[in-house]
């Protein structure tokens, strides 16, 4: 079975840009979490979706969306780009509920100059 | 490969010793925590997890533990290998899909 992906993996924007970063998870799976990673914060939850519905949300600025599709694939944009939004975003997926293993794909390197 | 974190805490060891790594958990309601290992330019790999009905977990060459009076979980890698070199980190679930993680060890194997 085919682990999570994501694309592109890696990405070089400009400040006041914005970006969609785009999540398949593995088949089968239909929740999807996605977090950010970066040498100073570490991992920290963004959003998870569900059945194309956000069901957690994570302490960041409304700069910082997501969706997800009905064939379970979530994309993530982040719209007037800053410097301290560069990072590795990494998506996750899990079969459903609460209490699953979450699977992670290689992430994406977002480079914000 | 890009780092991912800086500033760790770090463990180094010499190959075939045994390596523990702990970690601090910080909601008493998480019932469910995962320990995953990631390498320079790679996302999280899954390696162990326990439920908080247990305290202790084994897999392959890996043991978690768990004690939920302290909130404190540890993995133990067995005859650490040169190739288990990489970030640590514990995650706990405190609800739905959502993982909080800790920030993560780095295990130094030599040769």
């Amino acid at each position: 079975k085919a682990g999570v992906t994501q694309t592109p993996r890696y990405l070089i924007k400009t400040r006041g840009q914005q970006v969609t970063l785009s999540c398949s998870p593995i088949s089968g799976h239909r929740s999807v979490s996605w977090y950010q990673q970066t040498p100073g914060q570490g991992l920290q939850f963004l959003f998870e979706y569900f059945s194309e519905t956000q069901r957690n949300k994570g302490n960041f600025p409304g700069r910082f969306s997501g969706r997800q599709f009905s064939n379970s694939r979530s994309e993530m944009n982040v719209s007037t780009l800053e410097l301290g939004d560069s990072a590795l975003y990494l998506c996750a997926s899990s079969l459903a509920a609460q209490g699953e293993t979450q699977y992670f794909g290689p992430g994406t390197r977002l480079l914000v100059l | 490969g890009e780092s991912v974190g800086l500033h760790l805490p770090t463990l180094s060891v010499q190959e075939g010793d045994n390596s523990i790594i702990n970690c601090a958990y910080s909601n008493s309601a998480s019932d469910y925590f995962i320990w995953y290992k990631q390498e320079s330019g790679k996302g999280p790999q899954f390696i162990i997890d326990i439920r908080s009905n247990m305290d202790k977990r084994q897999g392959q060459r890996v043991t978690v533990l768990l004690n939920k009076t302290v909130k404190h979980l540890s993995l133990q890698i067995a005859a650490t290998q040169p190739g288990d070199s990489a970030v640590y980190f514990c995650a706990e679930n405190p609800g739905y899909s959502t993982l909080t993680f800790g920030k993560g060890t780095m295990l130094l194997v030599s040769p």
